[in-house]
Order: structure tokens, then sequence, then C-alpha cells
């Protein structure tokens, strides 16, 4: 079974561009989160979706939205980037169903590194 | 504010010794846990869960230990191999839809030196 993919693996944008990255989940999976991981910050959630909606959002700005599609890929995107925003980007996905994560762990792709110059 | 908290940002520990790694939680609601494994420039691994229902849960070299009335889990890895060499990182869920959305520590650094 193929795992979480993850494109691009890097990225380098100017401040104030935008940028969207596309995660495809393990098959069947229909859960996928995405959370960004920053130096000494460890890992924080950015949102969740499943079958299409999003279930659940972290606290983070407006700029930073996501969606998913029918065959449960989905893509994250940035608006007007700022130099803070230099991160390593990770999707997930899981079952999405029961009790959470309890039978089926959360799974990660490989991320993407996005540098803001 | 951080709920999952893993207060040691780094330990060093001599191959075949055993390495415990610390996490506390401030949530209560919190009733399943996770550890994860990263290696630079991969995504996280799964290596271990435990259930509230439960304190200790083994597989293989991995022991979680978890205290609910401390709000205290722990990793244990024995004997220690230099492949173990990795940031871990603890994660909480709690048992509704919310829970999809782990709460992650800051992650331990644990150097395995031969």
């Amino acid at each position: 079974k193929a795992g979480v993919t993850q494109t691009p693996r890097y990225l380098i944008k100017t401040r104030g561009q935008q940028v969207t990255l596309s995660c495809s989940p393990i098959s069947g999976h229909r859960s996928v989160s995405w959370y960004q991981q920053t130096p000494g910050q460890g890992l924080q959630f950015l949102f969740e979706y499943f079958s299409e909606t999003q279930r659940n959002k972290g606290n983070f700005p407006g700029r930073f939205s996501g969606r998913q599609f029918s065959n449960s890929r989905s893509e994250m995107n940035v608006s007007t980037l700022e130099l803070g925003d230099s991160a390593l980007y990770l999707c997930a996905s899981s079952l999405g169903q029961g009790r959470p994560y309890y039978n089926s762990p959360l799974h990660f792709g490989n991320g993407t590194r996005l540098t803001v110059t | 504010d951080q709920q999952v908290k893993q207060n040691s940002p780094s330990l060093s520990v001599q191959e075949g010794r055993i390495s415990i790694l610390n996490c506390d939680y401030t949530n209560s609601m919190f009733d399943y846990f996770l550890w994860y494994k990263k290696y630079p420039a991969e995504g996280p691994t799964f290596l271990i869960s435990i259930s509230s229902i439960k304190d200790k849960n083994e597989d293989g070299r991995f022991t979680v230990f978890l205290n609910k009335s401390a709000k205290h889990l722990s990793l244990h890895i024995v004997p220690s191999q230099p492949g173990d060499s990795a940031v871990y990182f603890c994660a909480a869920s709690s048992n509704s839809n919310s829970g999809y959305a782990l709460n992650f520590g800051k992650g331990t650094s644990l150097l395995v030196t031969p």
C-alpha cells in the first residue's frame, strides 16, 4: 500500500506570494490532517478534513486554508506569505471514523519544506 | 497553550542502556496517547500507543507507561540502539471528533552513542 504522498518536497517563495501544497492520502483513508513543524515548536495542528468537510481547525490565521476533494486528496493554501511561514508542512491521513486513532494511527507523509525569503 | 509537554529537549544515552522519554499533559479529557519517531527529512512514524484504561503497553523494545493521576506518560526503550537516534514526539487525543486534532509535544531529541 502506498503511503501518504506530498508534493512538492521543497518550495522557495517570496514574501507576499501564495503557495499551494498537495497531499494524497493512503488509499481508503478519508481523514486528512495538516501540521506545521518549526524549530522549537513541535508539530502544530492546522486543520483536519473528513469527507470533504473541515472537521477540526487549529489556531492559525485565515491566510492558511485547505480543502479536500471527493477522492480524499487534499490541498493546503497559504496566502500573503510571511517569513515566519517558513516551516516543514506535514500532511497525515487516517481512516477517520470511530474512536480517534484507536485502531488506525495517524500516518504522515515526508512533508513539504517551505522557505519564504 | 501547550497541552502536551515534553520538558527535555534532548537526551543522550549509551548503546545498550535504557532510554526514558517523558511527557506531561494538562487536559483531563485526553484518553489516548501516541508516540511518534522522526528522522530528519522524513515524516513522523508511529511507534506505540496507550489507552487511558491501561497503565502499560509493550511492543518489543518499546514500553509506554501511563500515570493518569499525575497526567504523565513515559516511553522506555530497552536496550537502546544507535538507530533509535531521532526526535520523539508524544501526542494526545480525546474520544470525540475533536480528538482527530492530535496535540503534540515539542519533541525530545534522543542520541544513542556507541
